[in-house]
């Protein structure tokens, strides 16, 4: 199967700073990665995900890039606020499937201090 | 439209029991997959259900079992619970079009005591 593996696992920025958070993937036939935000106590959200047609994304505050060639992606967000603070999981399903299966990376834990 | 919605959203069981969760996916989803959050293994796929079929299963024990039903609201089961199956369960729906563009439930806490 899929095999995502995201960095940082932990991640501290100052609000108005960049964040920026990696994953790499290991099946060539993945063409779908979607980043999900989830704050305590909620529901993963989806929040941007970007097709291996595209290098790049933006959605306001948020971006993510793909380079397809070295099989990593990862999502920006600029500007950070305090409401930023959240779990992020990267994820990717298996393969070039459409079939409902996402592996996930292990979450990344971002605080944005006042 | 309606998100997607779980229940029950918290549950107490002991060792040795079986539970019964339930998803409602959002109107028009005909695909649920349902996944396991814990602090330790993160967020693992169990299976997923399209038109009453299951498409998919994770790497989970026998114990673990789903089913959908024709107005594509969907439950999984566990039973002979085991103190490790504390965890959220989450279900996610999506479309047709494309079944990995996926929408989580709230989620249901399992506490195994």
């Amino acid at each position: 199967g899929e095999n995502v593996e995201q960095h940082p696992s932990t991640l501290s920025v100052q609000e108005g700073d960049s964040a920026v958070i990696k994953c790499t993937y290991s099946d060539s036939a993945s063409n779908y990665f979607p980043w999900y935000k989830q704050e305590l106590g909620k529901r993963p959200q989806l929040i941007i995900d970007i097709r291996s047609n595209v290098g790049e994304k933006k959605d306001q505050r948020i971006a993510v890039t793909l380079n397809k060639t070295a099989k990593h992606f990862s999502l920006h967000i600029t500007e950070t606020q305090p409401e930023d603070s959240a779990v992020y999981f990267c994820a990717a399903p298996y393969g070039g499937s459409t079939l409902g299966r996402l592996y996930f990376g292990r979450g990344t834990q971002l605080t944005v201090w006042p | 439209k309606a998100g997607v919605t779980q229940t029950p959203r918290y549950l107490i069981k002991t060792r040795g029991q079986q539970v019964t969760l339930s998803c409602s996916p959002i109107s028009g989803h005909r695909s649920v997959s349902w996944y396991q959050q814990t602090p330790g293994q993160g967020l693992q796929f169990l299976f997923e259900y399209f038109s009453e079929t299951q498409r998919n299963k994770g790497n989970f024990p026998g114990r673990f079992s789903g089913r959908q039903f024709s107005n594509s609201r969907s439950e999984m089961n566990v039973s002979t619970l085991e103190l490790g199956d504390s965890a959220l369960y989450l279900c996610a729906s999506s479309s047709l079009r494309a079944s990995y563009e996926q929408y989580f439930g709230p989620g249901t806490r399992l506490t195994v005591t």
